[in-house]
């Protein structure tokens, strides 16, 4: 079974300058996730798709990232336009339906995006 | 405000000796929590988790301790072998039925294990 996938896996980008992240879930899974990593620090959340509806994007940075769930299976992540700030690995996870238990969420290999 | 803090960012432990990996919480609306190894140029893997409801869970030779009232946790690995050389995350989640399963990480903790 393949994994979460995400595309590029690497990025440089100058400022002002957009960019689109991709991330394929694993079939099937209806939650989807983007976190971002900066600079070796924690990794923060961005928000949470449950299939194709946002259902928590509180993680958002600001208005210059948009995310979207077309069909409820694959995401992108759009950046436009981009700041030095936004330098960092953003990371995609899914994971199954909650219901009433938890199930762990898989990572991708993540998108090292540098802005110069 | 960190509300998951690994307050050891590094650690190093003897091959076949324990290795003990702390975190610590602050939001009591926690009541999921997981650990996460994570290799250089990786995404994160997950390792163990555990629910507010129990104080313990093993897998194999991976332990995770929960300690509610003191909002503490930590992972146990017995014994430790140079292959589990990574960065731990500590993470929590919320209470389920708040909508969200989204997970809170720690800063990380690299262990190296010595042969």
């Amino acid at each position: 079974e393949a994994g979460v996938t995400q595309f590029p896996s690497h990025s440089v980008i100058e400022k002002g300058q957009t960019v689109t992240l991709r991330c394929d879930p694993i079939s099937g899974h209806d939650n989807l996730y983007w976190y971002r990593r900066v600079m070796g620090k924690e990794i923060k959340f961005l928000l949470h798709f449950v299939k194709e509806s946002k259902q928590d994007e509180s993680g958002m940075p600001n208005n210059r990232f948009l995310a979207e769930r077309t069909g409820g299976t694959y995401s992108t992540l759009k950046v436009q336009p981009a700041e030095l700030e936004d330098s960092g690995v953003y990371f995609c996870a899914s994971s199954q339906g909650g219901g009433r238990t938890y199930t762990e969420a898989f990572f991708g290999q993540g998108t090292r995006l540098t802005v110069v | 405000d960190q509300q998951v803090k690994q307050n050891s960012p590094s650690l190093s432990v003897q091959e076949g000796r324990i290795s003990i990996l702390n975190c610590d919480y602050t939001n009591s609306m926690f009541d999921y929590f997981l650990w996460y190894k994570k290799y250089p140029a990786e995404g994160p893997t997950f390792l163990i988790s555990i629910s507010s409801i129990k104080d313990k869970n093993e897998d194999g030779r991976f332990t995770v301790f929960l300690n509610k009232s003191a909002k503490h946790l930590s992972l146990h690995i017995v014994p430790s072998q140079p292959g589990d050389s990574a960065v731990y995350f500590c993470a929590a989640s919320p209470r389920r039925g708040t909508g969200t399963y989204k997970y809170i990480f720690g800063t990380g903790t690299r262990l190296k294990v010595l042969a």
